[in-house]
C-alpha cells in the first residue's frame, strides 16, 4: 500500500482556518485520497475524498497538488468539536474485491477556544 | 438514519474466555469490515466482507478470530480463547458498494478488555 506522512499533532484556534497537510509521494494513479477523523471515544467517521481535482462538501475543502503527491484538508472555521485525530488515507484495489482503507497514525488537531 | 451499531459497548472476559462481538451495518449496505484499533493507535484492518462472502480476513491475527455474517447482514466476530493482547477496541464499518469512492461507515466500536 502507498504511504502517507502526516505531522502528529497541530494546533488551531477556535473560528480561525485550519490547513491539515498530507504527503504521499509514491501515490499511483488510481488511488484515491480519502480523509477521515476519530474523534476520542467514537469510530472513524467520513471527511472527503478525491482524485485529482480539488473537492468541497459541508465539512471541509481537499486541495490536491497537481502532481498528487501532497494534499491538504481544509476546514474553513474550526470549532471545539473539530478537536479529533485526523488520516490522511490512500485508498486503492487490496484484492479479492477489496478497497479497505489503510490507517496511519494521523495528526493530532487541537482547537483552543 | 441508523448508523453502524455495534455491541456490547463495553465488554470484560478473562482470559481463556471466548466473546462474540456484534455488528449491526446500515441497512442494504452490501461492504463490512473490522478493525481492531490498540491505544494511541490508528485502526488495523481485520477482514472483509462482500454480502455474505468473506473474501478477505488477511488481518486477522489468529486462527483464535473467526467472523461470520450468515445473511449478509449482521456481522459477528468471535475470538476464541482471550488473551491480554486482545485487549483493544473492535471497529466494524459498512459501505454501500465495494467500490475505491464509496466512503466507510464506523460504528463506535467494542472496547475489549481482557484480564
Amino acid at each position: 500500500d502507498a504511504k502517507t506522512t502526516q505531522p502528529n499533532s497541530m494546533e488551531s484556534n477556535e473560528e480561525e482556518p485550519v490547513h491539515l497537510p498530507c504527503n504521499h509521494s509514491t501515490i499511483s494513479g488510481t488511488d484515491y485520497i480519502h480523509w477521515y477523523r476519530q474523534l476520542p471515544s467514537q469510530g472513524p467517521e467520513y471527511v472527503i475524498h478525491g482524485l485529482t481535482s480539488n473537492v468541497n462538501n459541508r465539512m471541509a475543502s481537499l486541495a490536491i497538488a497537481e502532481d498528487r503527491k501532497s494534499s491538504t484538508l481544509i476546514l474553513h472555521r474550526a470549532t471545539l468539536r473539530d478537536a479529533a485525530v485526523y488520516y490522511c488515507i490512500l485508498r486503492d484495489y487490496s484484492g479479492g474485491s477489496n478497497y479497505k482503507l489503510t490507517f496511519g497514525k494521523g495528526t493530532l488537531l487541537t482547537v483552543n477556544p | 438514519g441508523a448508523g453502524v451499531s455495534q455491541s456490547p459497548r463495553y465488554k470484560v472476559a478473562k482470559r481463556g474466555q471466548d466473546v462474540a462481538l456484534r455488528c449491526d451495518p446500515i441497512s442494504g449496505h452490501v461492504s463490512l469490515f473490522w478493525y481492531q484499533q490498540a491505544l494511541g493507535q490508528g485502526p488495523e484492518f481485520l477482514t472483509y466482507f462482500q454480502n455474505e462472502a468473506q473474501l478477505d480476513k488477511s488481518g486477522l491475527p489468529s486462527d483464535r478470530f473467526f467472523a461470520e455474517r450468515p445473511e449478509g447482514s449482521v456481522s459477528t466476530l468471535k475470538i476464541q480463547r482471550t488473551q491480554q493482547e486482545d485487549s483493544a477496541v473492535y471497529l466494524c464499518a459498512s459501505s454501500l458498494a465495494g467500490t475505491l469512492d464509496s466512503p466507510l461507515h464506523f460504528g463506535n466500536g467494542t472496547r475489549l478488555t481482557v484480564t
